[in-house]
């Protein structure tokens, strides 16, 4: 039983620019939870996403938006980036209260 | 305010001896504490957590976590530490109405392993 995948694995983008991160969750599991994590900190909460709506949202601007798809799978767009979102950007997936996280995907924004 | 305070930011152990990792929490509600281990450039591991019932519980690799309610907190520790130990250590609070509600960090105590 494949966990939780990301990709890529690895970004690099200039200011400015748009970005599209992937998540395919655990077998079974139909929530899934974005997390940015910077460097030397604890991830902070993005948005949930169930049954293709998002269900809550952190304190991040509306340049971070994401959709989940019929499959579960969902994506994370950051629009217009600054440097300042250079960071590890986790995905998590659950079926009730407990997260299963995915491998990350570090993003660098120059 | 909802919170997660991880007063150690690094530890440094000898291999063999005993673990404790500190955790305080402040939740409106009953809460939900959760235990991760994240290796360097690596996702989240969950080591153990805790919903309701026995306070003390165990997790993998041979962890366990007390909940204490009065002190709002949630230590970690082990026993005999390995070298293989060695990583980032996350305390986090979650629960809510919804089923899977948000989970909120601490700051992470990283551990060190002295042979």
């Amino acid at each position: 039983d494949a966990g939780v995948t990301q990709s890529p694995t690895h970004l690099i983008k200039t200011r400015g620019q748009q970005v599209t991160l992937r998540c395919s969750p655990k077998s079974g599991h139909d929530t899934v939870s974005w997390y940015q994590q910077a460097l030397g900190q604890g991830p902070q909460f993005i948005f949930q996403y169930y049954e293709e709506e998002e269900r809550q949202r952190g304190n991040f601007p509306d340049r971070f938006s994401g959709h989940q798809f019929p499959n579960y799978s969902s994506e994370l767009n950051v629009n217009a980036l600054l440097l300042g979102d250079s960071a590890l950007y986790l995905c998590a997936s659950s079926l009730w209260h407990e997260q299963f996280f995915g491998p990350g995907t570090r993003l660098t924004v120059l | 305010a909802q919170s997660v305070t991880q007063p150690d930011i690094h530890i440094t152990v000898s291999e063999g001896a005993s673990l404790e990792l500190r955790c305080n929490y402040s939740y409106g509600a009953t809460p939900y504490l959760f235990w991760y281990v994240q290796s360097p450039g690596q996702g989240l591991q969950l080591l153990l957590k805790y919903f309701s019932g026995d306070t003390l519980v165990q997790g993998i690799k041979g962890f366990e976590a007390e909940f204490k309610r009065s002190q709002s907190s949630f230590n970690l520790r082990k026993p005999s530490v390995h070298w293989s130990d060695a990583a980032e250590y996350f305390c986090a609070v979650g629960g809510g109405s919804s089923n899977t509600g948000k989970l909120i960090f601490g700051q992470g105590t990283t551990l060190q392993v002295k042979p």
